[in-house]
């Protein structure tokens, strides 16, 4: 039983590059989350996934794109890095599509450096 | 607009005492109020969620109390030990209960 694991574990992009962070949990979990830590301004949430098939907005959406592939895969998405972006990106899933109710369980985290 | 304060300065404490975190928020109304632990360069992991009709839960040597009254959740490690030396995130239930606001985070330092 793995959790939740995320690929890759560090990336260094260019300005204008683009890649894909991908997510994957072996739960059966419903929901899914993709969140940013930087220091001093702690998680924030980027988009989450309540239930297969369905995708909303968080707190700091803007500059990012999201896909549940499927039950157990979110990948997240950025078109044009920019160093802003530059940050530790954590995917987590958790029960039910009311996942609040639930304890969520986080990934090791992807070290993204924007340069 | 909603806002959670976890202390951002360190907590500094002998091995041996009981050491006591504070969440405090202001304009939500939580049902539920979780505590994580973060070890540096590693995810969050859950420890205990308690809801606003629980006053205190506890779990081996945590306890967590929330008061809705107050809007404060105390988050406590008695005989606290060299290992507990992480952060230690609050996070309330958003309203639509599908997600989670997060606080920054308190880092305690258990010295032996």
């Amino acid at each position: 039983n793995a959790g939740v694991t995320q690929t890759p574990k560090f990336q260094v992009l260019k300005t204008g590059q683009s890649m894909t962070l991908q997510c994957a949990q072996d739960m059966n979990h419903n929901s899914m989350y993709w969140y940013r830590q930087d220091p001093g301004m702690g998680l924030r949430l980027i988009y989450y996934s309540a239930s297969e098939g369905t995708t909303d907005k968080g707190e700091v959406p803007n500059g990012y794109n999201v896909s549940r592939l499927n039950k157990r895969e979110f990948s997240l998405r950025l078109e044009s890095a920019a160093p802003s972006q530059t940050s530790v990106y954590f995917c987590a899933s958790s029960g039910g599509t009311l996942g609040g109710f639930y304890e969520q369980y986080f990934g090791p985290g992807t070290r993204l450096t924007v340069t | 607009s909603q806002k959670i304060e976890q202390n951002s300065e360190a907590l500094n404490i002998q091995e041996g005492k009981t050491a006591t975190l504070t969440c405090n928020y202001t304009n939500y109304s939580p049902a539920y109020l979780q505590w994580y632990r973060q070890d540096p360069g590693r995810g969050p992991v859950f420890l205990l969620l308690i809801r606003e009709n629980e006053k205190e839960k506890r779990k081996e040597r945590l306890k967590v109390t929330f008061d809705t009254t107050l809007k404060q959740s105390l988050f406590h490690i008695t005989a606290s030990q060299p290992a507990d030396s992480a952060t230690y995130l609050c996070a309330l239930l958003n309203s639509g209960y599908s997600t989670l606001t997060f606080g920054k985070g308190t880092m305690l330092l258990v010295s032996p």
